[in-house]
């Protein structure tokens, strides 16, 4: 499964939009990025994922370069409930392994 | 009210003592998965299940013992054998294995081996 590259931590204005990068160069054709955020003694959450095209839900968009070697999930408007650890990942889907590998990920936190 | 519960929120146990963790989903889902977390570190795979009465190790699994008698339930025991047992146990499921269905997690376990 390829790795992961995230910034340790990063801080945004409340209100404004949150730009979290993430570096996956040895990606495969057939991997997917996922983003999950974690809130301090609770379980991950899920965001979003993607494998090639740019995806958006309510709460996030994810831009992945036409490379697939990096990626950037945007919360369009950040409030002060979206600080957390964001973890992007990179799930392989015939790799014959079932899992999510998890980096230390980003520490988003939103100011007021 | 669909979700992954996860009982109880903190367990305490005195070292040599086994333990369970309960894990249920009422989303229908055919596999599920338990992971360990340690402070200030990402999630490790301990066991995986894909189906009923079936389930594979993960990276951690020594120490650890799973079943899944029912689809919506897959309970781990945390044994003697588990040299450093105190952290952060999280459940998760999904519809499916292939690399575009998303894991959903509960909201997690946290046992202090005293």
């Amino acid at each position: 499964d390829a790795k992961t590259t995230q910034p340790t931590s990063m801080d945004c204005a409340e209100g404004r939009a949150a730009n979290l990068p993430c570096n996956h160069s040895t990606i495969s054709g057939n991997e997917y990025v996922y983003w999950y955020r974690q809130i301090h003694s609770q379980g991950p959450q899920y965001i979003i994922h993607g494998l090639k095209n740019n995806e958006t839900n309510e709460m996030a968009s994810l831009i992945i370069t036409e490379d697939r070697k990096s990626s950037t999930l945007i919360l369009p408007h950040a409030t002060l409930r979206d600080t957390a650890v964001y973890y992007c990942i990179v799930r392989s889907t015939t790799s014959g392994t079932y899992k999510y590998i998890f980096g230390t990920g980003t520490r988003l936190k939103v100011l007021a | 009210d669909g979700g992954i519960t996860q009982s109880p929120k903190y367990l305490f146990r005195k070292e040599g003592q086994n333990v369970t963790l309960s894990c249920e989903q009422n989303l229908n889902h055919d596999a599920m998965y338990w992971y360990r977390q340690d402070p200030g570190q990402g999630l490790r795979l301990i066991y995986y299940s894909q189906i009923v009465n079936d389930f594979q190790k993960g990276d951690i699994a020594e120490g650890y013992s799973v079943s899944r008698e029912k689809k919506e339930s897959f309970p781990l025991t945390v044994t003697s054998a588990q040299k450093n047992p105190t952290a952060f146990y999280l459940c998760a499921s999904s519809s499916g294995t292939s690399g575009g269905v998303a894991q959903y997690f509960g909201p997690g376990t946290r046992l202090t081996v005293l």
